[in-house]
């Protein structure tokens, strides 16, 4: 089975300009998930769609960060224009949401975003 | 929301030692608790899992503890290998309600 996939694996842009990350989930997973990774520290969660419908975006920051997974599959998400504390690894993972919950989340290897 | 505090950020042990990492979260609401490892520069996967309904899962060298009373939940490794070096995340959600919410990290050091 094929885990999560994203692209590019690494990116370097200068400040103010934009940049996508694009990511592929897991087969069946309805629930797909968008993090933040700073270097040493825990992921944090930007986005989370179930389907095609983005449920929980409270940390995403809406004035230049925007996301979309149009047909519920693979989601792209956008940061226009980037600034300097965007450097970061953007991690995306996926799940299986049933009624009974969440099942585990698997992440891919992440797009690490370097703005100079 | 929920908060997750992880200690020691940093653990180094000799090949063989056992490792332990604790976490504690806020939410007593909260009913799964991961454990991720991630290696330099690569995902993290998880290695172990544990849900409310149980104080105890092992698997291998592996184990896991939870203390619902106490909100806190703890990561054991018996007889590491240079392999386990990483850094170790635990999380913790309501399952259905809530998505994870991660701890800052331990890295962890095994020694030949």
């Amino acid at each position: 089975e094929a885990g999560v996939v994203q692209s590019p694996r690494y990116k370097i842009i200068e400040k103010k300009q934009p940049v996508a990350f694009w990511c592929n989930p897991i087969s069946g997973h309805n629930t797909l998930y968008w993090y933040l990774q700073n270097l040493g520290q825990g992921p944090e969660l930007l986005i989370r769609y179930e389907n095609e419908e983005a449920v929980d975006d409270s940390q995403l920051p809406k004035d230049r960060f925007s996301a979309e997974r149009l047909k519920g599959v693979d989601s792209t998400l956008k940061i226009q224009p980037a600034e300097l504390g965007d450097s970061a690894v953007y991690l995306c993972a996926s799940s299986l949401t049933s009624l009974a919950g969440e099942e585990t989340q698997y992440f891919g290897p992440g797009t690490r975003l370097l703005v100079l | 929301g929920e908060n997750v505090e992880q200690h020691p950020s940093t653990l180094s042990v000799q090949e063989g030692d056992s490792a332990v990492i604790k976490c504690t979260y806020s939410d007593s609401a909260s009913n799964y608790f991961p454990w991720y490892k991630q290696e330099l520069g690569k995902r993290p996967q998880l290695i172990i899992d544990i849900r409310s309904n149980v104080g105890e899962k092992k698997d291998q060298r592996i184990a896991v503890t939870l203390n619902k009373t106490a909100k806190h939940f703890s990561l054991h490794i018996t007889e590491t290998q240079p392999e386990d070096s990483a850094v170790y995340f635990c999380a913790a959600s309501r399952m259905g309600y809530s998505t994870l919410t991660f701890g800052k990290g331990t890295m962890l050091l095994v020694s030949p």
